[in-house]
């Protein structure tokens, strides 16, 4: 069966730089999430869409911004990158509208940022 | 963490052993998920467990609930090497349009063979 789909799966980039991370979510998934997992730590939520607008907001800062396209697939850009953004970062689909509420993460992209 | 304690933070059995791992949560809750990781890698779905339900199997895993306690547990049984990974409990929050993972600190497990 099909996975969710991210690229690369790693990046390394220098202080200040920028890096964009992208996401393609199980065919016939509508909605799409990004978390960050930093070293040592457990998954936090930074974004989420749902049929390919943005629909809810976690602790992602100013800097970052991501989009989903209209082949559903998701874009997560990242600039003026800090050491701090130094992590694992995952993308998860599911398909949304029954009582369940299975997440399907992707293999990551480890960002390490020098 | 956000969600709460997962307990304890490392186990460490022999191969053949039962490994137990609970997890707290702080809010109410739609459904309760576990998670595995290998070191520096993906998180696999291991099981979802709604918040109407006690117990569920899935092969040597098995998972209980309760939301009296806010708590759940996950029983692995007749523990393999390959069993050896980190544990996450994960909890969805409804947002707006979505719900969002909520996950505990995580259980690391090494199974010795």
């Amino acid at each position: 069966a099909a996975g969710v789909i991210q690229s690369p799966r790693h990046l390394i980039k220098e202080k200040r730089e920028t890096a964009t991370l992208k996401c393609y979510p199980i065919p016939r998934h509508d909605t799409v999430y990004w978390y960050q997992q930093g070293p040592g730590q457990d998954p936090q939520f930074l974004i989420s869409f749902y049929e390919k607008m943005q629909s809810d907001k976690g602790s992602i800062p100013d800097r970052f911004s991501a989009q989903q396209f209209s082949d559903y697939h998701s874009e997560l850009n990242m600039s003026s990158l800090e050491l701090g953004d130094s992590a694992l970062y995952f993308c998860a689909s599911s398909l949304t509208g029954g009582a369940r509420n299975e997440q399907f993460f992707g293999p990551g992209t480890r960002l390490t940022v020098l | 963490s956000q969600q709460g304690e997962e307990d304890p933070q490392a186990l460490s059995i022999q191969e053949g052993e039962n490994a137990t791992m609970n997890c707290s949560y702080k809010t109410s809750i739609n459904n309760l998920q576990w998670y595995r990781q290998n070191s520096g890698r993906g998180l696999v779905h291991l099981i979802l467990i709604r918040s109407n339900e006690r117990e569920k199997h899935s092969g040597r895993l098995r998972v209980t609930l309760d939301t009296s306690k806010k708590s759940s547990s996950l029983l692995i049984t007749a523990s393999r090497a390959a069993d050896t990974a980190s544990y996450f409990c994960a909890t969805d929050m409804r947002m707006d349009s979505s719900y969002k993972l909520i996950f505990g600190s995580g259980t690391r497990l090494l199974v010795r063979p």
